[in-house]
């Protein structure tokens, strides 16, 4: 069965700082995609990146890095010098690729809180 | 270019009632999925549209159901309403139906529930 486990609930850290979230996958698939998604206070999902099982190579978009390891199955996702905006829910989520479907198997979600 | 959008955003009902939510998606996206989110089981798959047809469905109740028009147009019905089914309802648009090659889907503000 998939799941996505991410095991810290809520993360608070001064303006600057640098913060990771962990996201820990369960598959028996072979070609599957993982996700980041920021919720904000407002309620949508705002996708940050994608990355499929084949791609290991680390990502770096601005103050965001995200580093993949199929060794332990894990997504990383990275902010450094955080900012008050970066304040918002982060969830890590998995999808089948052998199927054509937008089905998404979440996380619980980490809260991140930056505070100025 | 208009995002995904939902109504009602905030709905009060009664147990016993039964409810209708709406999306509309991204013009041009044909593939429409549902999500449920409450603080105790987090983000959970409801089912997913394309092309008017039920793609996928998730493990809830028959007394969830959906549909989808001929203009990608959906909607999702809870019947006979328990307090359990107070969330907020995230839908969400993808261009093909298949979130790993679009990289992308696209999700609506929610409709939050109360249920009485």
């Amino acid at each position: 069965a998939q799941k996505v486990t991410q095991a810290q609930t809520e993360i608070s850290v001064v303006e600057k700082e640098d913060v990771t979230l962990d996201c820990v996958y369960e598959t028996r698939d072979t070609t599957y995609y993982l996700f980041w998604y920021k919720q904000p206070p407002s309620g949508e999902l705002v996708f940050l990146i994608r990355r499929n099982s084949f791609d290991e190579q680390n990502e770096i978009s601005g103050r965001y890095s995200w580093n993949f390891q199929k060794s332990t199955s894990s997504f990383n996702f990275t902010i450094t010098a955080s900012q008050v905006v970066d304040s918002a829910v982060y969830f890590c989520a998995l999808s089948e690729a052998s199927y054509n479907t937008d089905k998404l198997i979440f996380g619980t979600g980490t809260r991140l809180q930056v505070f100025p | 270019k208009a995002g995904v959008t939902q109504t009602p955003r905030y709905l009060i009902k009664t147990r016993g009632q039964q409810v209708t939510l709406s999306c509309s998606p991204i013009s041009g996206h044909r593939s429409v999925s549902w999500y449920q989110q409450t603080p105790g089981q987090g983000l959970q798959f409801l089912f997913e549209y394309f092309s008017e047809t039920q793609r996928n469905k998730g493990n809830f109740p028959g007394r969830f159901s959906g549909r989808q028009f001929s203009n990608s147009r959906s909607e999702m019905n809870v019947s006979t309403l328990e307090l359990g089914d107070s969330a907020l309802y995230l839908c969400a648009s993808s261009l093909a139906g298949v979130a790993g090659n679009t990289g992308e889907l696209f999700f609506g503000e929610g409709s939050r529930l109360t249920v009485l």
